[in-house]
């Protein structure tokens, strides 16, 4: 199993140019999130998914959005970028439990440093 | 407002040494709590997990208390080793919704 991995490791953007950052987990996990992590923050939840179709905002959601077409995949797309968006973004994911609930560790993916001009 | 409080200054203990680390929360009642080491560059990974009708957990070296009535957890290292040292970050779950408040890391630095 290759877990949770990310795609890009580093990417610089300019101020109001789009992107998506790529999550994906082979474990078979219907829970799936995006956190952000900036010094002295901890990580702030974005969005997250209970499964396939079914997405919600988590404490931090303006200027992202996400999608969640396949339990596998779970992209985090920034529509226009500025340099508040400046952090480091996880993926992570874990096995839901029936009714969406979730009381189960999270596994993370490795990061992905993002630098807007 | 809703906070979860770590000791933001750098923990530097000995080799052999206990470490302990603390996680204060307020205007929670969480489901459970969450222990995660972070590595330089990398994603956290998960540790311990403890409910709220637990008192304590158990892992190897590793052992997490956890005080409702206090609203705090401490997280504790035995024998520390230099291979210890990393941030640590305690996470609450409110209302076993998997949606995690975390806190923002202890680093623990274990000298030789």
């Amino acid at each position: 199993n290759a877990g949770v991995t990310q795609t890009p490791k580093f990417q610089v953007l300019k101020t109001g140019q789009s992107m998506t950052l790529q999550c994906a987990q082979d474990m078979n996990h219907e829970y799936m999130s995006w956190y952000r992590q900036d010094p002295g923050m901890g990580l702030r939840l974005i969005h997250y998914s209970v499964g396939a179709g079914i997405t919600d905002q988590g404490e931090v959601p303006n200027g992202y959005n996400v999608s969640r077409s396949t339990t596998e995949d779970f992209p985090l797309r920034l529509l226009s970028a500025a340099p508040s968006q400046t952090s480091v973004y996880f993926c992570a994911s874990s096995q839901g439990l029936a009714g969406g609930k979730v009381t189960d560790t999270q596994y993370f993916g490795p990061g992905t440093r993002l630098t807007v001009l | 407002s809703q906070k979860i409080e770590q000791n933001s200054e750098a923990l530097n203990i000995q080799e052999g040494k206990t470490a302990t680390l603390t996680c204060n929360y307020t205007n929670y009642s969480p489901a459970y709590l969450q222990w995660y080491r972070q590595d330089p560059g990398r994603g956290p990974v998960f540790l311990l997990l403890i409910r709220e009708n637990e008192k304590e957990k158990r892992k190897e070296r590793l052992k997490v208390t956890f005080d409702t009535t206090l609203k705090q957890s401490l997280f504790h290292i035995t024998a520390s080793q230099p291979a210890d040292s990393a941030t640590y970050l305690c996470a609450l779950d409110l209302s076993n919704t998997g949606k995690l408040i975390f806190g923002q890391g202890t680093t623990l630095q274990v000298k030789p």
